[in-house]
């Protein structure tokens, strides 16, 4: 099983669909979960962390669900501005290497007016 | 100003030249990172560093140095450029001190070995 397992799309939605992502993990000591964003020949920006209670921040959701090893994010009306790439990301969590994070390969998505 | 920084962000060089990137960061970071990014495989690591005494490998080492000049600063050399060394190159900080390991990425390096 890979480290950190995407979906490469691509997911081409009309403006204000909602689309969801997941992503699977390995390591199941893993303890921080993110999503970035990474628009084309640019640097990865945060998006957000992902929190086992879930966490909301406008339209976007993030979900986590360790039994499963399992990471989802849902965009709600999606806009135009947000076709990018999608990174999952999680962190190694284990020994001194704890910090260091694993990247999936990225989803990338497109959104049409 | 950007919090990350790298020189230069486009370079071709030929195959067995000597190349250093470089990365200088005003966040206050203990950690910093070199990643390199290809089509279809994503960001993968290249070295990093805990603090200034501290320098590790990361997944693919072979063919780089990496130099923790001062907490700001953390260059990256190709001793003899080859072209499979043809990347987008990024520095990441990070803060040994945050909740969580949350990476945060300067604008990046194109480098081009012909």
């Amino acid at each position: 099983r890979k480290e950190v397992e995407q979906d490469p799309g691509p997911f081409n939605v009309p403006e204000g669909a909602t689309v969801a992502f997941n992503c699977t993990y390995s390591n199941s000591a893993s303890q921080s979960f993110f999503w970035y964003r990474q628009d084309c020949r640019k640097e990865p920006k945060l998006l957000m962390s992902v929190y086992s209670s879930g966490n909301e921040d406008g339209r976007f959701t993030a979900q986590l669900n360790r039994a499963s090893q399992y990471i989802s994010l849902l965009i709600r009306d999606s806009k135009l501005s947000d076709s990018a790439t999608y990174l999952c990301v999680v962190n190694r969590g284990y020994g001194g290497s704890q910090g260091n994070l694993i990247f999936g390969k990225g989803t990338k998505l497109s959104v049409k007016p | 100003d950007a919090d990350v920084t790298q020189t230069p962000r486009n370079r071709i060089t030929k195959t067995g030249k000597r190349i250093m990137l470089e990365c200088s960061q005003t966040k206050g970071h203990d950690r910093m990172y070199w990643y390199r990014q290809d089509p279809g495989l994503g960001l993968r690591l290249i070295y990093y560093s805990f603090d200034v005494k501290d320098i590790n490998k990361g997944e693919i080492s072979d063919g780089y140095s990496v130099s923790r000049q001062a907490q700001a600063k953390f260059s990256l050399s190709l001793e003899s450029a080859i072209p499979n060394q043809t990347a987008l190159y990024f520095c990441a900080t990070s803060d040994r001190l945050g909740s969580t390991d949350t990476q945060y990425f300067g604008p990046g390096t194109r480098l081009t070995v012909l």
